[in-house]
């Protein structure tokens, strides 16, 4: 059974660093696309970036320079480095597999909440 | 940047009742839309897509039409489990871009 399980949301200050995973089970991260989606709270959906499986990434204007996205085959997760953290970011994060064709997203984590704030 | 309008934003309905929500892409975007469901505190969830494909375990009663620009989610008879927010997304580009969503309440 495909899963994702988020981790590492919290409370950070303007300007600061977060790290989240997405643990994966019953498929390879390495060999899939994956994406990070995020929601601020009462808000719709925002993409915010993509690995693909052969490791080319790509990110939202809005986090572009911040942002990293990255996998760890060895322990099949997916991360998303977040620094220089604004109040905006505030938000659910989801990370999410890619159908095998075209860009949808037919798996998803059940999110975790990032809030930016002093 | 495709941008994504849904209309309505939100609709009142009573069980039974035909749905239709739609999505129009500010550029072509030919077959490359999905439709995702997600109620309260849960993730989306995949409910149609390249437009029209039903993704596998979802009920009939949902189906997606249209290609360009113009898109349109239909329920067919809405069923209690269907009130929730719907979001369409554009897979043709990145970034890739969700519509605002339509929320489906109880009538």
């Amino acid at each position: 059974e495909v899963q994702l399980v988020e981790s590492g949301g919290g409370l950070v200050q303007p300007g600061g660093s977060l790290r989240l995973s997405c643990a994966a089970s019953g498929f390879t991260v390495s060999n899939n696309y994956m994406n990070w989606v995020r929601q601020a709270p009462g808000k719709g959906l925002e993409w915010v970036s993509v690995i693909y499986s052969g490791g080319r990434t790509y990110y939202a204007d809005s986090v572009k320079g911040r942002f990293t996205i990255s996998r760890d085959s060895s322990k099949n997760t997916l991360y998303l480095q977040m620094n220089s953290l604004r109040v905006e970011d505030t938000a659910v994060y989801y990370c999410a597999r890619k159908l095998s064709s075209g860009w949808y997203s037919d798996y998803w984590g059940q999110g975790t909440l990032v809030t930016v704030s002093s | 940047d495709i941008q994504m309008t849904q209309s309505p934003s939100s609709v009142s309905a009573s069980v039974g009742d035909r749905v239709t929500i739609t999505c129009r892409a500010s550029q072509g975007i030919s077959s490359w839309l999905a439709w995702y469901q997600q109620k309260p505190g849960n993730a989306p969830k995949l409910l149609i897509y390249a437009a029209s494909n039903l993704q596998s375990g979802v009920p009939s009663r949902f189906s997606g039409s249209g290609s360009g620009t113009d898109f349109t989610l239909t329920i067919s008879s809405l069923q209690p489990e269907d009130f929730a927010t719907y979001y369409c997304q554009q897979a043709n580009s990145f970034p890739l871009t969700f519509g605002g969503g339509t929320k489906v309440e109880i009538k």
